[in-house]
């Protein structure tokens, strides 16, 4: 079975241009979650999709990021514009609410490590 | 506040030695899951072992195993028989609240850094 698909795998771009990362999930998994991983500390959810309906966006800074999962399967994540601590690692994870028993185990992409100048 | 804390620097254990790896949490809820992933040099956060507030016994998978106290509130993660592809960012993270809905997100801690010399 395959994985969750991120890409790029690699962004660099100057501060003030858009950028946007793409996420396949793991098929048949509904629920889908974007999070920020900032150097030496762990992931932190930017929002939560449950279909094609973003179900937790409350640490979304939608000045400048944008998402969406128009039908319910892969999801884009963007930026407009880049600033310079928007550098991080992007990660993209998936769940089921039929998977048991770990319930709703969230399994992650690669990510995207952008770097911005 | 809900918060995972782990405190430990950089860990280093002997190949084929076993390591344990602390996590403590802090929480009112009285349903939660528990959670430990790996996350190596290539970026990918590898999911290990999962341990629920109301199992009675601790979870185990391969050569992982959550030594779980709730009393304590600590869930520490144990890996035996220590591989040098073991070495990699460990992070404790955790499921407040229900199985879905509002309270699905996950928590992490600042990991911790397990070197495993040869």
């Amino acid at each position: 079975e395959a994985g969750v698909v991120q890409s790029p795998r690699y962004k660099i771009i100057e501060k003030k241009q858009p950028v946007a990362f793409w996420c396949n999930p793991i098929s048949g998994h509904n629920t889908l979650y974007w999070y920020l991983q900032n150097l030496g500390q762990g992931p932190e959810l930017l929002i939560r999709y449950e279909n094609e309906e973003a179900v937790d966006d409350s640490q979304l800074p939608k000045d400048r990021f944008s998402a969406e999962r128009l039908k319910g399967v892969d999801s884009t994540l963007k930026i407009q514009p880049a600033e310079l601590g928007d550098s991080a690692v992007y990660l993209c994870a998936s769940s089921s609410s039929r998977d048991y028993p770990a319930i709703e185990t969230q399994y992650f992409g690669p990510g995207t490590r952008l770097l911005v100048l | 506040a809900q918060k995972i804390t782990q405190t430990q620097p950089g860990m280093f254990v002997q190949e084929k030695e076993a390591v344990t790896l602390d996590c403590t949490y802090d929480t009112s809820d009285q349903s939660y899951g528990l959670f430990w992933y790996k996350q190596p040099s290539s970026g990918e956060m590898i999911f290990l072992i999962y341990q629920g507030s109301y199992d009675e016994q601790n979870a185990t998978e391969g050569r992982y195993s959550l030594n779980f106290q709730k009393a304590r509130k600590s869930a520490n993660l144990v890996i035996s028989a220590s591989q040098l592809g073991d070495s990699a960012m460990y992070f404790c993270a955790m499921r407040f609240g229900g199985k879905t809905g509002a309270n699905s997100k996950l928590t992490f801690g600042k990991g911790i850094t397990l070197s495993v010399r040869p």
